[in-house]
């Protein structure tokens, strides 16, 4: 079943605005990581938050992780218009053979 | 750049061509990922290697075969396969399959089979 599941689908804002996008997921996690996608190419890895850890920043992003409600907030603040591409939450579970778990991600337009 | 590349870019099959997708990583890791992502779903692993060593295939059907000849190389065989296969193939790697490992994601390779 899907593990991570992004909100909104969509989210469009003007340059210069923050832009929050949610993740929720279903079981326990190791970790959570955000990851980005321009228009029809790979995923470009952001920022990786422990079980462990409730905020990290970096740059202009904060990242929150809250396990009792299981959810993770990505905030980006002063967008620009460069930033807009799909943004998706990934969960991380299992052991030795650790893999990740995709939402189907926020679309994020940044107008300028 | 990611450091994974993958070729062919795009590619354009029927159901009874068989063509290869390539992934090359140089960033010296040890653990590659098949990713099929299609419009309007998430993203769904295939096939996971790690150290050259088959740790996941996640129901795929036998239409596709992957290949890790070693740690750097990483195909994906297909043959005979459906309309509703048409998607972005992504290759990606970590430096192994732990638990604290991001994955670095080639560029994709857009499969369109009429």
């Amino acid at each position: 079943s899907q593990q991570g599941e992004e909100d909104p689908q969509a989210l469009s804002i003007q340059e210069g605005e923050n832009a929050t996008m949610n993740c929720s997921y279903k079981t326990s996690i190791n970790n959570l990581q955000w990851y980005r996608q321009n228009s029809g190419r790979g995923l470009v890895h952001l920022i990786l938050i422990r079980s462990n850890e409730r905020e990290k920043h970096s740059g202009r992003l904060r990242v929150t992780l809250d396990t009792s409600k299981k959810s993770s907030s990505l905030l980006i603040t002063a967008s620009r218009a460069a930033d807009t591409a799909s943004y998706f939450c990934a969960t991380g579970s299992g052991g030795s053979n650790y893999k990740l778990t995709f939402g189907k991600g926020t679309l994020l337009t940044v107008n300028p | 750049e990611t450091g994974v590349t993958q070729t062919p870019r795009h590619l354009v099959m029927g159901m009874t061509n068989k063509k290869s997708l390539k992934c090359e990583q140089h960033l010296g890791h040890n653990a590659m990922y098949w990713y099929k992502q299609s419009a309007k779903k998430p993203l769904e692993l295939m096939f996971v290697y790690n150290f050259k060593e088959q740790t996941e295939n996640n129901s795929v059907p036998s239409r596709f075969s992957p290949e890790c000849p070693n740690s750097s190389h990483l195909f994906l065989h297909l043959h005979t396969l459906q309309p509703e296969d048409s998607a972005l193939y992504l290759c990606a790697s970590s430096q192994d399959q732990g638990r604290l490992m991001t994955q670095y994601f080639g560029p994709g390779t857009r499969l369109t089979v009429l």
